[in-house]
């Protein structure tokens, strides 16, 4: 089982819909949380941290459930240029340092 | 302002050459990370730089040879590299290695190519 799992969709929506994506992780010494935009071809860009009160950016919208070890990014009224591939990312002690763990990614593609 | 630069964009080597990566930022950032993505995959980690001191290598294998030569630079050096180390190599970079919440912000890339 991967450490961080998210569904590799594709999600094909049209313009202007909402669209929420998953995410699990199974290492509860997780201490943080981002979601990453990747474009095809080009590196992982930040999106946003993930906060257990959730947070708000814009149209985004990112929720964090300790818990049940879920996280969570709504994205409203869709635009074309929101199609990438969205990572979901945990941050924990990896021995010496803070290390990054990737989910897979899922598709997002965005319809005219 | 929140870049990292890499050079080269694009690399072709032989498998008996000698290459370098270079990434570099000027955010104060004191860890820098490789990483390495295949098509369809995510990135995964190579190594990791606290405060210049190498603090994680994930197993790499030796051919891949990085160095730390200030808090503003990482270079990773390749020798005698094999066709599957064709990849997007990443760089990154933190402001605190030690703090959970530290963003890490990715450097554009190069495209390494291994023939």
């Amino acid at each position: 089982r991967k450490e961080v799992e998210q569904d590799p969709g594709p999600f094909n929506v049209p313009e202007g819909a909402t669209v929420a994506f998953n995410c699990t992780y199974s290492n509860s010494a997780s201490q943080s949380f981002f979601w990453y935009r990747q474009d095809c071809r080009k590196e992982p860009k930040l999106l946003m941290s993930v906060y257990s009160s959730g947070n708000e950016d814009g149209r985004f919208t990112a929720q964090l459930n300790r818990a049940s070890q879920y996280i969570s990014l709504l994205i409203r009224d869709s635009k074309l240029s929101d199609s990438a591939t969205y990572l979901c990312v945990v941050s924990r002690y990896g021995g010496a340092t803070n290390k990054l763990i990737f989910g897979t990614g899922t598709l997002l593609a965005v319809q005219p | 302002d929140t870049e990292v630069t890499q050079t080269p964009k694009h690399l072709v080597m032989g498998m008996t050459n000698k290459k370098s990566l270079k990434c570099e930022q000027h955010m104060g950032h004191r860890a820098m990370y490789w990483y390495k993505q295949k098509a369809k995959k995510p990135p995964e980690l190579m190594f990791v730089y606290s405060y210049e001191k190498l603090s994680i290598n994930e197993s790499v294998p030796s051919r891949f040879s990085p160095e730390c030569p200030n808090s503003s630079l990482l270079n990773l050096h390749l020798h005698a590299l094999q066709p599957e180390d064709s990849a997007l190599y990443l760089c990154a970079s933190s402001q605190d290695p030690g703090l959970a919440g530290s963003e890490q912000y990715f450097g554009p890339g190069t495209r390494l190519t291994v023939t």
